[in-house]
């Protein structure tokens, strides 16, 4: 079967790093993506791999590693705003996403 | 732009009576989906379309129909609702024409409660 696995919930400090992972066992693999949803919310796009290594927007960044079937997004200078679960998901070779259950990550000032 | 637009936000609806779930987007994109959010578990494909005209189903589609008759609408009817249908219900749409990125984009929600 198709499994996409991430921490439920994760704490960090205002300013501080955090990275949350992600591995995956798919039918396939054309690429992999990380949103953000806050609660209440619907998800938003933060990142696509699709090759190995690290991909950097600003204060976000997302690595692949697509031989170990593992995916992280890490997160710079963290704020309070950035409170949210963050799903990583895996497009697989029917072009459909295969979403993981998400994690819920909670900033403490 | 709008974006995508689902109607209604939220709904109570007793169990045995049918409902649909609208979807309008206005990025003229050619695929739309339905998931379901449910607590502790992913986003559940219920329904896809790649293009007007054509539909799919998704991993969890049983008690659920979609149609697709032009690029902005994709309705989603429950034809006789039932307790574990109780969900949060998420419009998507995508172009995959932009090349292999090709993100979803995502309505606000339509939270279902089915009694």
């Amino acid at each position: 079967g198709q499994n996409i696995d991430q921490p439920t919930e994760m704490t960090a400090t205002e300013g501080a790093i955090v990275q949350i992972n992600c591995t995956y066992q798919t039918s396939g693999f054309n690429g992999l993506f990380w949103y953000q949803q806050h609660a209440g919310e619907a998800p938003t796009f933060l990142s696509y791999n699709v090759l190995d290594g690290l991909e950097e927007k600003g204060r976000f960044s997302s690595f692949l590693s697509r031989s170990k079937g593992y995916s992280y997004l890490l997160l710079k200078e963290l704020q309070m705003k950035d409170s949210a679960s963050y799903l990583c998901a895996v497009r697989d070779s029917n072009y459909q996403l295969i979403w993981g259950a998400g994690t819920k990550l909670i900033i403490k000032p | 732009t709008a974006g995508i637009t689902q109607a209604p936000t939220s709904q109570i609806l007793a169990a045995g009576r049918s409902m649909t779930l609208r979807c309008t987007q206005d990025m003229r994109h050619n695929a739309m989906y339905w998931y379901r959010q449910d607590l502790g578990l992913g986003l559940r494909l219920i329904h896809y379309s790649n293009t007007a005209g054509t539909t799919g189903k998704g991993e969890v589609p049983d008690g659920y129909s979609v149609s697709r008759a032009n690029t902005d609408d994709f309705p989603l009817t429950l034809a006789s609702a039932v307790p574990s249908q109780t969900s949060v219900y998420f419009c998507a749409s995508s172009d995959p024409g932009t090349g292999d990125h090709s993100e979803q984009f995502f309505g606000p929600g339509t939270r279902l409660t089915v009694l």
